[in-house]
């Protein structure tokens, strides 16, 4: 139980152009989901928390209108990096908290590798 | 906010011999502390977690500590093998939203 899958696992596009990454809850509903980005070497930063059926919250310093998520459903989360450019190359990991009665625990989608020529 | 500190950066063992490591952090209001095994390029796996009411937990070879006086939490893994060599990543939620505040990761070399 308890998996989250995450679409495409990697992408390559050029300077410019739009990306769309899907996050979704298999087998359970997940009415809040996070989004992270990894460099090389670092640990998980967070980018933002995204509420069905809300607008999402960013972090400082991350940028709401470079990076659009929507939730939409209890079981998808998207996050579109819009005019992307070399230095937005990462790795970009989502998590689906499962709620239950005294837990939220996070489990994390298997991330997306994002190459901007 | 929260500040999650995780030490040592990187840890070599000997296969069979344990493993600790530790994170400090910062909120007393973090009551929800779990560990990730993140092998590379994969996800980050949920491999044990504790909360603010319990002191110790173990499963199987691992187990994690809290002391929430001195705000701090350790990993522990024993009888270490080759297949637990990965990036472990400490965290801490006590956030109404869930966010979860990662450490900086450990890399741990367990050779044989």
């Amino acid at each position: 139980g308890a998996v989250v899958s995450q679409h495409p696992s990697w992408v390559i596009c050029k300077s410019g152009t739009s990306v769309k990454i899907e996050c979704r809850s298999l087998d359970f509903q997940a009415t809040t989901m996070f989004w992270y980005r990894q460099f090389p070497k670092q640990s998980l930063m967070l980018m933002a928390t995204s509420n069905e059926g809300s607008k999402a919250t960013y972090e400082q310093g991350v940028e709401k209108d470079k990076f659009l998520i929507n939730h939409a459903s209890l079981t998808l989360s998207t996050l579109t990096v819009t005019s992307a450019h070399p230095e937005d190359s990462s790795f970009y990991i989502c998590s689906a908290s499962l709620k239950l009665a005294f837990t939220d625990t996070q489990y994390f989608g298997p991330g997306t590798r994002l190459t901007v020529l | 906010g929260e500040n999650v500190e995780q030490h040592p950066s990187t840890l070599s063992v000997q296969e069979g011999d344990s493993a600790v490591i530790k994170c400090t952090y910062s909120d007393s209001a973090s009551n929800y502390f779990p560990w990730y095994k993140q092998e590379l390029g994969k996800r980050p796996q949920l491999i044990i977690d504790i909360r603010s009411n319990v002191g110790e937990k173990k499963d199987q070879r691992i187990a994690v500590t809290l002391n929430k006086t001195a705000k701090h939490f350790s990993l522990h893994i024993t009888e270490t093998q080759p297949e637990d060599s990965a990036v472990y990543f400490c965290a801490a939620q006590g956030d109404s939203w869930g966010k979860l505040q990662f450490g900086a990761g450990t890399q741990v070399v367990v050779t044989p």
